[in-house]
């Protein structure tokens, strides 16, 4: 079963872009990668969906290479209500069969 | 609001007891996911239907099975409870597949005994 891994923690000041990034090896040809933001206590909301290059919405811009084994969201200018904990979504093929599969997500303190 | 409805909130059991957690989707979706997530393992996958069929199928026990009726809502049931399995418990739904948005629920709180 592939892995995505993702930093555990990362702190940033108010008003500094902050990228996290996802290492995800075995994604599979078709698969697309999806970011997700969670707040304690409640069901994760999605961000940004891409397959390669870059991509960019209102919120945030997501940024994947030629090889696609990672990708980096990047989150410009964050508040304090940024402080969350982000995901990572890929597609995984394993043993014959179709699986999600999380990061472990990583815990974004916005420090005023 | 995503759209996506879970009850009940918040289940208190004991161990070796069974119990049912449901989850209506969006209007219009046909997919529904389940997920796990506990304090040490993140977030898991446990499955997916589509349109009544089973999809996609993750780290899912087999003291737990799902099923999606005709009116597209789901059940998961967990079965022989035990400590470690209190956790909470997304559902989440899309339009049809796996490349879609994932709109989640609120989630249920089980608390094993």
């Amino acid at each position: 079963l592939a892995k995505t891994t993702q930093p555990i923690s990362m702190d940033s000041y108010e008003g500094q872009e902050v990228n996290i990034t996802c290492s995800h090896n075995n994604i599979a040809t078709n698969d697309y990668i999806t970011w997700y933001q969670q707040f304690p206590s409640q069901g994760p909301r999605f961000i940004i969906q891409g397959y390669k290059t870059k991509v960019t919405n209102e919120v945030a811009s997501l940024f994947i290479p030629a090889d696609r084994k990672s990708s980096t969201l990047s989150l410009p200018r964050v508040s304090l209500s940024d402080t969350a904990v982000y995901y990572c979504l890929v597609g995984d093929v394993w043993a014959g069969s179709y699986q999600l599969t999380f990061g472990k997500g990583t815990k974004l303190s916005v420090i005023p | 609001d995503s759209g996506v409805t879970q009850t009940p909130k918040h289940l208190i059991t004991a161990t070796g007891q069974r119990v049912t957690l449901r989850c209506s989707p969006r209007s219009g979706d046909l997919s529904v996911y389940w997920y796990q997530q506990s304090l040490d393992q993140g977030l898991q996958f446990l499955i997916q239907y589509y349109n009544g069929e089973e999809r996609a199928k993750g780290n899912i026990l087999e003291r737990f099975s799902a099923q999606q009726f005709p009116d597209l809502h789901s059940e998961l049931n967990l079965s022989s409870l035990e400590l470690g399995d209190s956790a909470l418990y997304f559902c989440a739904s899309s339009e049809r597949g796996e490349q879609e948005t994932q709109y989640f629920g609120p989630g249920t709180r089980l608390l094993v005994l």
